[in-house]
């Protein structure tokens, strides 16, 4: 059963720009949570989603946000990019969404 | 607010010896309570689930115990090898939320 695809792997923009990650969940799992990884933070919950609806958001501004589609990939699109988005996005996929969550290795964001 | 504690100070062992990481929490009342394991540039991995109402579970080498009333889960792995290495990280429901502490670094050395 392939795992967890997130892409692109690395990434790099300016200040100001906006960026859209992309994930494919392992197949036949319908939750999937987007986490942030800084080294001063740790792993920080943005957002889940269930049957293309978001169930949760963790405390970012509007400019981070999400979107499911019917086959369950996921995408979050970060707009007005600041030099602290700079972090690993991760994507985690569950079959059932209180249970173990299955992590792809993320996409490093580099913003300059 | 709620709040998930793990030893900042990365912690190193022998090989052979048992590792034991602490998670302790506060304003959270978890169904269950979750252990990962992550590498560097990797994503995490899951290794093993204790819900409330389990003391303790086992999974080859480790083993991890939740105490409700304490507030705490300890991680033991035994027999720790150099391949143990890594950064372990606890985790606890919140709504559909999983939050995570900031991992406890461990460094097992031949």
């Amino acid at each position: 059963k392939a795992g967890v695809t997130q892409t692109p792997r690395y990434l790099i923009k300016t200040r100001g720009q906006q960026v859209t990650l992309s994930c494919s969940p392992i197949s036949g799992h319908r939750s999937v949570s987007w986490y942030q990884q800084t080294p001063g933070q740790g792993l920080q919950f943005l957002f889940e989603y269930f049957s293309e609806t978001q169930r949760n958001k963790g405390n970012f501004p509007g400019r981070f946000s999400g979107r499911q589609f019917s086959n369950s990939r996921s995408e979050m699109n970060v707009s007005t990019l600041e030099l602290g988005d700079s972090a690993l996005y991760l994507c985690a996929s569950a079959g059932d969404p209180l249970g173990p969550q299955h992590f792809g290795d993320g996409t490093r964001l580099s913003i300059l | 607010s709620q709040k998930i504690e793990q030893n900042s100070e990365a912690l190193n062992i022998q090989e052979g010896k048992t590792a034991t990481l602490t998670c302790n929490y506060t304003n959270y009342s978890p169904a269950y309570l979750q252990w990962y394991r992550q590498d560097p540039g990797r994503g995490p991995v899951f290794l093993l689930l204790i819900r409330e109402n389990e003391k303790e579970k086992r999974k080859e080498r480790l083993k991890v115990t939740f105490d409700t009333t304490l507030k705490q889960s300890l991680f033991h792995i035994t027999a720790s090898q150099p391949a143990d290495s890594a950064t372990y990280l606890c985790a606890l429901p919140s709504g559909y939320a999983l939050n995570f502490g900031k991992g406890t670094s461990l460094l097992v050395t031949p």
